[in-house]
Parts: structure tokens; sequence; C-alpha cells
């Protein structure tokens, strides 16, 4: 079965330093890897996506994602945030069968 | 393209009574995805749809859930009769294809008291 697992539930960070969020899943067969970003009365709204090729993705908003296959990892990166991007984040995985597994969300806080 | 559209945003009942949400997908959207979602058990699928068939709905909680797909341009979920534990945000989430990922609908806000 495949498992997606966010290693940190709540990161803050102050504004304009750099963020990684951290994501590793597990799969045994062909994976689309997703990030998602949640704002606060929201629904989830797509980031990024890898597919194949290049491991290094970029998505909206200034965010990039590395596909690692060795280490079955799917960080998500920012090298500068803004107070903007408070939000809740998720990693998702999805395989052959169509539906995606979620993570259980990282908590990005960005501080003045 | 006006994305995917659920209502109501928010509604209030009583338990007892009967619930039922709604949710237009895009167009061309070929899967159809039904989420819940609280702070205690973050985010749940519940049951999803491919071409209008339902492909798997082992989340649904009870046989108080039931959901239709009765053609590629509206879905509905329904709750009866409702309890005060099925208060949550309910989403509705469509896709195209399982390479692309899904395009959520703002939620309905579901308080039951």
């Amino acid at each position: 079965a495949q498992s997606v697992t966010q290693l940190d539930s709540q990161v803050p960070v102050f504004e304009e330093a750099p963020v990684e969020l951290r994501c590793n899943y597990s799969s045994s067969v062909s994976v689309y890897l997703f990030w998602y970003v949640q704002y606060p009365n929201q629904g989830l709204q797509l980031l990024l996506k890898y597919l194949s090729g290049s491991t290094l993705v970029k998505g909206i908003n200034g965010f990039e994602a590395e596909f690692n296959k060795s280490q079955t990892s799917f960080h998500l990166r920012k090298p500068s945030v803004h107070i903007s991007d408070t939000a809740e984040y998720f990693c998702a995985g999805r395989g052959n069968a169509g539906k995606s597994t979620f993570g259980d969300g990282t908590t990005l806080t960005v501080k003045p | 393209d006006a994305g995917v559209i659920q209502s109501p945003r928010h509604e209030v009942t009583e338990m007892g009574q009967e619930v039922t949400l709604r949710c237009k997908p895009i167009s061309g959207h070929d899967y159809l995805f039904w989420y819940r979602q609280t702070m205690m058990r973050g985010l749940e699928l519940l049951i999803y749809f491919n071409n209008n068939v339902p492909i798997d709905d082992s989340g649904m909680p009870e046989d108080r859930f039931s959901a239709k797909m009765p053609n590629a341009s509206f879905s509905t979920l329904k709750i009866q009769p409702s309890e005060p534990r099925d208060s949550a945000v309910y989403f509705c989430a469509s896709s195209p294809t399982r390479t692309y990922g899904y395009t959520f609908g703002s939620g309905t806000r579901l308080t039951v008291v």
C-alpha cells in the first residue's frame, strides 16, 4: 500500500528565510507526487507535481520540490518565504488506482 | 473555468435531519472525489468516482452516508440521519486523469447541532 509521511507537523520560520517541508513516500509501483497548499477557510490548491523526467520541479508562488528516488523523498522548498506563505501544506502520492494518499499536513507559520 | 463548485458553503442542521451536499466538477474531468476534513482526523477520503461509477467507497463512515453521481456534471453526498460527529468541512475535488493533481472546491462547512 502506498503511504505518504510528512515529517514535521509544524514549521515556524522568519520572513525571508529559506524553508524546507519534508515528505517521504513509499510505493512499490509507479507513483505521481504532488504538493498542495491550503489557506484558512479554503480548499486545497495544487502547488506542483512530479510525474517523470527532471527531478526538480517548480511550482507556483516560488516553491520547488525535488524528487529523490533513492531516499523516497519529495521535499518542498522555498528560498525566501513571505508572511503570505503561512498555510498548511500537504504532500500527496497518486498511484495507478486513481486515488491519492495525503500526508497529515505541515503547518507553515511565517513570522515577521 | 469556474472550477469545482460546491453548495452550500455553510450548513447548520439539527441532529436527525437529512443533509445533502452538492458538487459540480470541472467539465471533462473523469475523476470525482469526496473528502471530509476535521482537526482530529485530518483529510479523509470518503468515496471517489471514475466516469460516474463509484470505484472505492471504503471511506464512507457508515450506512448513513451515501453518494451519487447521476451524470458527469453533478454529484451529491447525503447524510441521513445526521449526527453531531458528522460536523466537518466536506470537500469535493475532480481531476482529468490519474496523472493530474486534484482541483478542490471551496468546501461545505457542516455543523450538526
